[in-house]
């Protein structure tokens, strides 16, 4: 059971480049979830997923977009990158439990370099 | 959605009872207070979790008062591997709402010898 991970765990791109951030978990997870981290800051909800095929917007999703396919992974694309962009981002998922609020259980982070 | 407050840093000595202290005074009937942990270069990590009165884990322990505006999270005899920041979130998890959690800045406890 490798829980939540994310691939790739670094990565510098030059303004204007794109590529896609993978989040994999194994839990049967419902929920999953983006987030960005900026230094000395707390997390900042880009984009997240209630279920297979679904996907809403968060705090802050303007120049990113989503994918979730199947149910254990959700993708967050970056179609042209920019420096406002540099960032650690985590990934996270969670499961429905009814009326409690929802554990989320979070990958390692990849730590994103735009130059 | 329930804003919180918390201090922006702590310091104790190994072997310290740390308490952190999150206030939310807009606290919704529903609203469940949910604590995380995160270490440097790391994820956050759940620690605790409660709706009111105490909670109790191998971690920590949550104390929440009747009018449920504000919470307390106490570590035992810190160490040095509990220096991290700690998140105080505030929220219902029913369908839909679960994503509006935020995490704030949380508080770095700085535990030292």
């Amino acid at each position: 059971n490798a829980g939540v991970t994310q691939t790739p765990k670094f990565r510098v791109l030059k303004t204007g480049q794109s590529m896609t951030l993978l989040c994999a978990q194994d839990m049967n997870h419902e929920y999953m979830y983006w987030y960005r981290q900026d230094p000395g800051m707390g997390l900042r909800l880009i984009h997240y997923s209630v279920g297979e095929g679904t996907t809403a917007k968060g705090e802050v999703p303007d120049g990113y977009n989503v994918s979730r396919l199947k149910k254990q992974n959700f993708l967050l694309g970056l179609e042209s990158a920019a420096p406002s962009q540099t960032s650690v981002y985590f990934c996270a998922s969670s499961y429905r439990t009814g009326g409690r609020t929802d554990t989320q259980y979070f990958g390692p982070g990849t730590r994103l370099t735009v130059l | 959605l329930a804003k919180t407050t918390q201090p922006i840093s702590m310091d104790s000595y190994e072997g310290q009872e740390v308490n952190i202290t999150c206030s939310h005074n807009n606290i919704a009937t529903n609203d469940y207070i949910t604590w995380y942990q995160q270490f440097p270069s790391q994820g956050p990590r759940f620690i605790i979790q409660g709706y009111k009165t105490k909670v109790t884990n191998e971690v920590a322990s949550l104390f929440i008062p009747a009018d449920r505006k504000s919470s307390t999270l106490s570590l035992p005899r810190v160490s040095l591997s509990d220096t991290a920041v700690y998140y105080c979130l505030v929220g219902d998890g029913r369908t839909g709402t679960a994503s509006k959690l935020t995490f704030g800045t949380g508080t770095r406890l700085q535990v030292t010898l």
